[in-house]
């Protein structure tokens, strides 16, 4: 089955620099990568994706990378706010198969 | 719109009781997930239907564990025989076909 790793687990920076937040997974035939934020006590929630047919997608601060030769995909906030502070989680997915699998996490801390 | 809601958001039961925990997606959403999230965790998937057909389920999900979603539209998740094991957060998401799943607010339980 899919196996996703996430690096770097804790991330600290301070406000108004970037972050980067990598993946990696093994099954090729993985073609969905979504990302979600998750916030204390909250469920997931989606703030970007990309599918195997594009390299790189963009949203205002928010872009994520795709390598799908080296089958690993990285997430970038730029201008960083402390309300971009949580836990940010990557997953992939075959196409037409719904099941997420998901990397480990990342705590991200924006410093004022 | 509404999003996805569970209920109840908290549960606190004793070792050996069952609890039932309850899903309702989006409206119009046929795809409803199941995840399950321990602390430091990534969510991890347990099942998934499609309409009313459980069409996927995890080793995770022992046969302690039972999900329904009849006529296609919540769903239930119950938990027999509950152990401290158990203790996570459960959460649901819906999709419409098998894209960008959207992830309801979790239910926690509590396995004393």
């Amino acid at each position: 089955g899919e196996n996703v790793e996430q690096h770097p687990s804790t991330l600290s920076v301070q406000e108004g620099d970037s972050a980067v937040i990598k993946c990696t997974y093994s099954d090729s035939a993985s073609n969905y990568f979504p990302w979600y934020k998750q916030e204390l006590g909250k469920g997931p929630q989606l703030i970007i994706d990309i599918r195997s047919n594009v390299g790189e997608k963009k949203d205002q601060r928010i872009a994520v990378t795709l390598n799908k030769t080296a089958k690993h995909f990285s997430l970038h906030i730029t201008e960083t706010q402390p309300e971009d502070s949580a836990v940010y989680f990557c997953a992939a997915s075959p196409y037409s198969y719904g099941k997420l699998t998901f990397g480990q996490g990342t705590i991200l801390t924006v410093h004022p | 719109d509404t999003g996805v809601s569970q209920n109840p958001r908290h549960k606190i039961t004793k070792r050996g009781q069952n609890v039932t925990f309850r899903c309702d997606p989006i409206s119009e959403h046929n795809r409803l997930y199941w995840y399950r999230q321990t602390l430091g965790q990534g969510p991890e998937f347990l099942t998934y239907f499609q309409n009313e057909a459980q069409l996927e389920k995890s080793r995770l999900l022992s046969d302690r564990f039972s999900a329904e979603r009849p006529k296609g539209s919540f769903s239930t998740l119950e938990i027999q025989r509950t152990e401290q094991g158990d203790s996570a957060m459960y959460l649901c998401a819906s999709s419409l076909e098998s894209y960008e799943q959207y992830f309801g607010p979790g239910t926690r339980l509590t396995v004393t």
